[in-house]
């Protein structure tokens, strides 16, 4: 069974500080994804990556949110000023292909920011 | 918005019943999947119905999708205890867009 990957598990960080979330889509795919869940809520989207770029982001994922595709393997997800309203489950995500495949999700890493 | 909506919220069963869960949405889509989400865990892919399939099984479980309706649905069979979970549909596009799912509890 195919695995997308992520680290860390769990996060707890200081209000105001920068924080990377990293992902390892499954090898042979190429649309990748972040979304978040805050607690008790629904999964929201963030954004989409594929072929080097940005192909979408929601209204969440404003200019304190980067995504990079640095070394051909990892995806990572990039909070410059974390805000207590950020915490919340990532969940990466990666697609073969866009148009009907399914979509397979990491175990998500679940940000704390205090 | 494209977002699924799932109804019940919330549903309670004992082990052996069947357990049914709806699931509308509002746009045309490519598919619509659905997941299964254990309290603070990942989400875990069930089933992929294309928008061209009206129903589709996979072990306990069967998925119909009514595209004129703008609906789905996900009936467990037999549940079991171990089915209790949160369950999501999503419809897909060029991304999924999750509904706000139903918590289903299956008492032993």
């Amino acid at each position: 069974e195919p695995e997308v990957t992520q680290t860390p598990s769990h996060q707890v960080t200081q209000m105001g500080q920068e924080v990377i979330l990293r992902c390892v889509p499954i090898s042979n795919h190429l649309y990748f994804y972040w979304y978040r869940q805050i607690l008790g809520q629904k999964v929201e989207f963030l954004v989409s990556f594929y072929n080097n770029e940005i192909s979408e982001k929601s209204e969440i994922f404003d200019d304190q949110f980067s995504v990079e595709r640095p070394d051909g393997s990892n995806f990572t997800l990039k909070i410059r000023s974390t805000k207590l309203e950020d915490s919340a489950m990532y969940f990466c995500a990666s697609n073969g292909d866009v148009s009907g495949n399914t979509i397979y999700f990491g175990e998500g890493s679940w940000l704390t920011v205090v | 918005s494209q977002q699924g909506e799932e109804d019940p919220q919330a549903l309670s069963i004992q082990e052996g019943e069947n357990a049914t869960m709806n699931c509308s949405y509002k746009t045309s889509i490519n598919n619509l999947q659905w997941y299964r989400q254990n309290s603070g865990r990942g989400l875990v892919h069930l089933i992929l119905i294309r928008s061209n399939e009206r129903e589709k099984h996979s072990g306990r479980l069967r998925v119909t999708l009514d595209t004129s309706k703008k609906s789905s649905s996900l009936l467990i069979t037999a549940s079991r205890a171990a089915d209790t979970a949160s369950y999501f549909c999503a419809t897909s596009t060029d991304k999924l867009i999750f509904g706000t799912g139903t918590r289903l509890q299956v008492f032993p």
